[in-house]
């Protein structure tokens, strides 16, 4: 059973802060890691992908992935309110399925 | 270019019906991907097809399937409908299949209540 594990939160952080969301998944063999956001009621939305261990930055959002420790972030600087909802982690082993988290809702304070 | 197409957007149905949901994939994709989404459960992927094969399937009952035409379109259909189906079905569709770096893209879901 390949298990992906994200704190349900909910998370709270402040205009401006910096969020940080975790994600921990049970299968060494994991390939490919992506992050998908998700606004109540709408279908999830790419942010970014990681493959290689270390940091990918794209904009705001910086993704971190270390394989050793089965571990992938997602972290936000610069936090908006329009930032708010639902983060989704998602991993791939070995073909095009994808595991996902059940999710981190983040709540961006004004 | 279009992204990914379902219809329809919403559906009412009763128990012991069945329904027909379906997915259009971005232009060029060709493997498309279903999952079922319900509140605490999270993304339950349903299967997987790419060239009108079914590549991977999910851990749901035989009262759920589906097939990919020629065209990379893609239906789902549930027959015998339970209150427990009651969730959003999201198709989602990526370049190719067997690789691990396709990314998947999301259309907008069918949302079905089963009464």
């Amino acid at each position: 059973q390949k298990e992906v594990e994200q704190n349900s939160g909910p998370l709270s952080v402040p205009e401006g802060a910096i969020a940080s969301l975790n994600c921990t998944y049970s299968d060494r063999g994991s390939q490919s890691f992506f992050w998908y956001r998700q606004y109540s009621g709408k279908s999830p939305e790419l942010i970014m992908f990681i493959y290689s261990n270390g940091d990918k930055e794209d904009g705001r959002f910086t993704a971190q992935l270390n394989k050793a420790s089965q571990y992938v972030s997602l972290l936000i600087r610069d936090s908006q309110p329009s930032d708010s909802a639902t983060y989704l982690c998602a991993v791939t082993y070995r073909g095009n399925q994808f595991y996902f988290g059940t999710g981190t809702s983040l709540t961006v304070i004004p | 270019k279009a992204g990914v197409t379902q219809t329809p957007r919403y559906l009412i149905k009763t128990r012991g019906q069945q329904v027909t949901l379906s997915c259009s994939p971005i232009s060029g994709h060709r493997s498309v991907s279903w999952y079922q989404q319900t509140p605490g459960q999270g993304l339950q992927f349903l299967f997987e097809y790419f060239s009108e094969t079914q590549r991977n399937k999910g851990n749901f009952p035989g009262r759920f399937s589906g097939r990919q035409f020629s065209n990379s379109r893609s239906e789902m259909n549930v027959s015998t409908l339970e209150l427990g189906d009651s969730a959003l079905y999201l198709c989602a569709s990526s370049l190719e299949a067997g690789g691990a770096y396709n990314e998947q893209f999301f259309g907008p879901g069918t949302r079905l209540t089963v009464l």
